[in-house]
């Protein structure tokens, strides 16, 4: 079966620190990989995808991710955090369907 | 640019009741939009994508009677929950891109968040 795994629910870095995000998932195929960000009382906003191509990926304020076929991982990196980047990070895996991981929340202290 | 506004941004009604949440494209023309439903611990699930003039692709597991979509224009779309009960209370995100196909960009409206009573 399809599934997503965001095996931190919470993630607290250092301002100025690099930051990692863990993503692992099992599919079959080739999936569509991503990563969406939510601030509190928002909606999402997407940051970037994978969908073929160069395995690092480059989205968003900054963040990118490195699709790892062999480990099935796509974890999310920045070389150095803001404190604005606190919020809820998503994964997403669609292949047949989507499938979302459970969220990790990141802190990142001044 | 590239603005989605959804509509309302709360809404709390008696069970029972239908509830219409509207998803708008303010300066472009969205010819895929998505619904997604996020539940009270922050899980996401994506509901449908609808394409503009066409039925609605439900993913597994979602009602489609009980949660009717439509994508009449290319700047709207429309989720109505149809009797809505306490279980169905949630925070509902819509998302457009321009063109079809998951390689093209989401641009997400603020959510409206679902309370039956």
């Amino acid at each position: 079966a399809q599934s997503v795994a965001q095996p931190e629910d919470q993630v607290n870095v250092a301002e100025g620190n690099p930051l990692t995000v863990k993503c692992t998932y099992s599919v079959s195929g080739n999936p569509y990989l991503f990563w969406y960000v939510q601030y509190p009382n928002r909606g999402l906003q997407f940051l970037l995808k994978y969908i073929t191509g160069d395995n690092l990926v480059k989205g968003s304020y900054g963040f990118e991710a490195e699709f790892n076929k062999s480990q099935t991982s796509f974890h999310l990196k920045k070389p150095s955090a803001l404190v604005s980047d606190s919020a809820l990070y998503f994964c997403a895996v669609r292949n047949n369907d989507m499938r979302f991981g459970a969220g990790t929340r990141l802190t990142v202290k001044p | 640019g590239a603005v989605v506004s959804q509509h309302p941004s709360r809404v709390i009604c008696k069970s029972g009741t239908s509830v219409k949440i509207e998803c708008r494209s303010l300066d472009f023309q969205a010819t895929t939009m998505f619904w997604y439903r996020q539940f009270p611990k922050k899980s996401l699930m994506l509901m449908a994508t609808s394409n503009e003039g066409s039925k609605a692709t439900y993913e597994q597991g979602v009602e489609k009677d009980k949660f009717l979509i439509n994508h009449a224009s290319l700047t709207l779309s429309t989720l109505t929950v149809t009797s809505a009960h306490p279980e169905d209370s949630s925070f509902y995100i819509c998302s457009a891109s321009l063109g079809t196909g998951w390689n093209q960009p989401q641009h997400f409206g603020d959510g409206t968040r679902l309370s039956i009573l």
